[in-house]
């Protein structure tokens, strides 16, 4: 079952411009992350934010966290066509290690 | 250093038939993890390893699915009697332990086609 959904499922844009992509999940978490994935494949960890903290930043990225509502949203500044990509969010279940992904948006920034 | 690495990166196979896909962890990882990617179904978790524990196979779909992990590094999925739905993207992940808080580092993956 999906613990994390993303919204909206794709989201273009022109190169320069902001891109925000929110997560819902459904149970208490330890922590959620946000993974890109390029052309289906393989899935690149991009920032953890830890159910304690409220904002996290890495380099353009900034992830917000909101415990209560029960989600999150990721935000790349200065987009580049290189940003193209399929973003997840995934949440451990618990305290655990497994992994729940949900469906991923597809971003594409337009040159 | 070298990252997770998979093979084959893809597999075409005839309904029926048993595949095997391999997955080399980074080393020094003690923790494997398998998942699937379908369409429609999304990311999911099949199998993980860690250390000389039993393996967590809650995630795995069926019984023609299983998973070893030789020497606490390289590991092999096999699927057996292959069907149809069996097609998608199988990612393999390494950490380095089994905290929540442990990136997962994933592989390329392997597509699987199932005719």
């Amino acid at each position: 079952s999906q613990q994390g959904e993303e919204d909206p499922q794709a989201l273009s844009i022109q190169e320069g411009e902001n891109a925000t992509m929110n997560c819902s999940y459904k149970t208490s978490i330890n922590n959620l992350q946000w993974y890109r994935q390029n052309s289906g494949r393989g899935l690149v960890h991009l920032i953890l934010i830890r159910s304690n903290e409220r904002e996290k930043h890495s380099g353009r990225l900034r992830v917000t966290l909101d415990t209560s509502k029960k989600s999150s949203s990721l935000l790349i500044t200065a987009s580049r066509a290189a940003d193209t990509a399929s973003y997840f969010c995934a949440t451990p279940r618990g305290s655990n290690y497994k992994l729940t992904f949900g469906k991923g948006t597809l971003l594409t920034v337009n040159p | 250093g070298a990252g997770v690495s998979q093979s084959p990166s893809n597999k075409v196979t005839e309904k029926g038939k048993d595949v095997e896909l391999r997955c080399d962890p980074i080393s020094g990882h003690t923790a494997l993890y398998w998942y699937r990617q379908s369409l429609g179904q999304g990311l999911e978790f099949l199998i993980y390893f860690q250390g000389n524990s039993a393996p967590d196979k809650s995630g795995l779909p069926s019984d023609r699915f299983s998973a070893e992990r030789t020497g606490g590094s390289v590991s092999t999925l096999t699927i057996q009697r292959t069907q149809q739905e069996d097609s998608a993207v199988y990612l393999c992940a390494s950490s380095l332990s089994s905290l929540a808080t442990d990136t997962q580092y994933f592989g390329p993956g392997t597509r699987l086609t199932v005719l």
